[in-house]
């Protein structure tokens, strides 16, 4: 049973420029979230998808958008990229309707590094 | 605002030591706590805590959640090398995770 797949590992960036991230929830799995983890820090809510809707949304500018796939896949998009957006992006698959969070799956992350 | 603390930062100890790590929180619309380890990028998952008072174990580790003075406790027992890693706490709310900064653990041989 494949886990959370996240592509790329790593990606090097340009300031201005723009980078799609993908991510595959474990088998079974209908709502993903991603999340910004800098170094030394804890991760930071970007949003989460469930039935190709976003559900929530943390503090992050409009430049972060996402999108939810029919199979559950997903992808989050930067513009614009910022010398600070520079981190380790993980994405996070559960199950479940409400708002409880479940126990969530992480990938193993793109690290994303902006020069 | 909604924050989670994590106590300590960092702690080293020698092998065979018993370690606590701590989490305290005030978030509004609490769902859950959990616990995770991070070793290098995917935090994996240990244990969630819904209800006062009972404790969660798991081989050496264990932990409890107290939702009147609003924090959680990690508990390992007899530590090996291989648990040198990121203690990280998360509580659920709003269909989201709320983290802490996480304690990094240290075993020395």
């Amino acid at each position: 049973d494949a886990g959370v797949t996240q592509s790329p590992t790593h990606l090097i960036k340009t300031r201005g420029q723009q980078v799609t991230l993908r991510c595959s929830p474990k088998s079974g799995h209908d709502t993903v979230s991603w999340y910004q983890q800098a170094l030394g820090q804890g991760p930071q809510f970007i949003f989460q998808y469930y039935e190709e809707e976003e559900r929530q949304r943390g503090n992050f500018p409009d430049r972060f958008s996402g999108h939810q796939f029919p199979n559950y896949s997903s992808e989050l998009n930067v513009n614009a990229l910022l010398l600070g957006d520079s981190a380790l992006y993980l994405c996070a698959s559960s199950l479940g309707t409400g708002p409880e969070p479940l126990e969530a799956f992480f990938g193993q992350g793109t690290r994303l590094t902006v020069v | 605002e909604d924050k989670v603390v994590q106590s300590p930062l960092s702690l080293v100890v020698h092998e065979g030591d018993t370690v606590t790590l701590n989490c305290s929180y005030e978030v509004t619309n609490f769902r859950s706590l959990l616990w995770y380890k991070q070793e290098k990028k995917a935090p994996t998952f240990l244990f969630m805590l819904t209800s006062s008072g009972i404790e969660k174990k798991s081989g050496r580790l264990s932990s409890i959640l107290d939702k009147k003075e609003l924090f959680s406790i990690l508990n390992i027992t007899a530590t090996q090398t291989g648990d040198s890693a990121v203690y990280l706490c998360a509580v659920g709310s709003n269909y989201q995770l709320i983290w802490g900064a996480g304690t990094k653990l240290i075993i020395k041989p």
